[in-house]
């Protein structure tokens, strides 16, 4: 069954400068993965996703991810980021064999510091 | 167009009781999908639909029931509700798979007692 890590449960940033948020992946087949960001109190949406194709995936609000398979990663990035992306971001992942089934990782807080 | 809604928002059980949690959608979207967030443990997957009538369990079904009698409608039931239970519950919709869970719901708070 397929796992997501994200190993900083917490990142502080300041405003304007860049950050990468981590992602890796265990599954034994090939898979679709995806970000979604919860702003406070909020649902979550859906930042951007990779089915297939070109490993650099471009979302909504300047974030990307790269899909890395050799290293089983797929880190999200903005090059400069605003008071308004402090949020909860969370991995996803699901196995194209049974690709109904998505699992999250456990989220990493996003603190941007003015 | 409400997108996806979630009734109650909020709602305190005893140890035992049982509750309906509703999650509506009115995009007419096929997948279905309850999900349980607890702190440090992101959002787990409780059961999912690929559709009327279907129902598939995910990571932790147990303890809980769901059906999707119409298209629009997925009722996540708890039959004899445990301080486990304590969560917030979000549902969210999608057009199709492989999209993954595109639209969630505002989220239930549930204590259990």
């Amino acid at each position: 069954a397929q796992s997501v890590t994200q190993l900083d449960s917490q990142v502080p940033v300041f405003e304007e400068a860049p950050v990468e948020l981590r992602c890796n992946y265990s599954s034994s087949v090939s898979v679709y993965l995806f970000w979604y960001v919860q702003y406070p109190n909020q649902g979550l949406q859906l930042l951007l996703k990779y089915l297939s194709g070109s490993t650099l995936v471009k979302g909504i609000n300047g974030f990307e991810a790269e899909f890395n398979k050799s290293q089983t990663s797929f880190h999200l990035r903005k090059p400069s980021v605003h008071i308004s992306d402090t949020a909860e971001y969370f991995c996803a992942v699901s196995e194209k064999t049974s690709y109904d089934k998505v699992i999250f990782g456990p989220g990493t807080s996003l603190s941007v510091i003015p | 167009n409400a997108g996806v809604t979630q009734t109650p928002k909020f709602r305190v059980l005893k140890t035992g009781q049982s509750m309906t949690l509703l999650c509506a959608q009115d995009m007419n979207h096929e997948y279905m999908y309850w999900y349980r967030q607890d702190p440090g443990m992101g959002l787990r997957l409780i059961h999912y639909s690929v559709g009327e009538g279907t129902t598939a369990k995910g990571e932790v079904p147990d303890g809980y029931n769901v059906s999707r009698l119409k298209k629009q409608n997925f009722l996540l039931g708890l039959e004899s509700a445990a301080p486990s239970q304590t969560s917030v519950y979000f549902c969210a919709s999608s057009p199709g798979g492989l999209a993954g869970p595109k639209y969630f719901g505002p989220g239930t708070r549930l204590l259990v007692l």
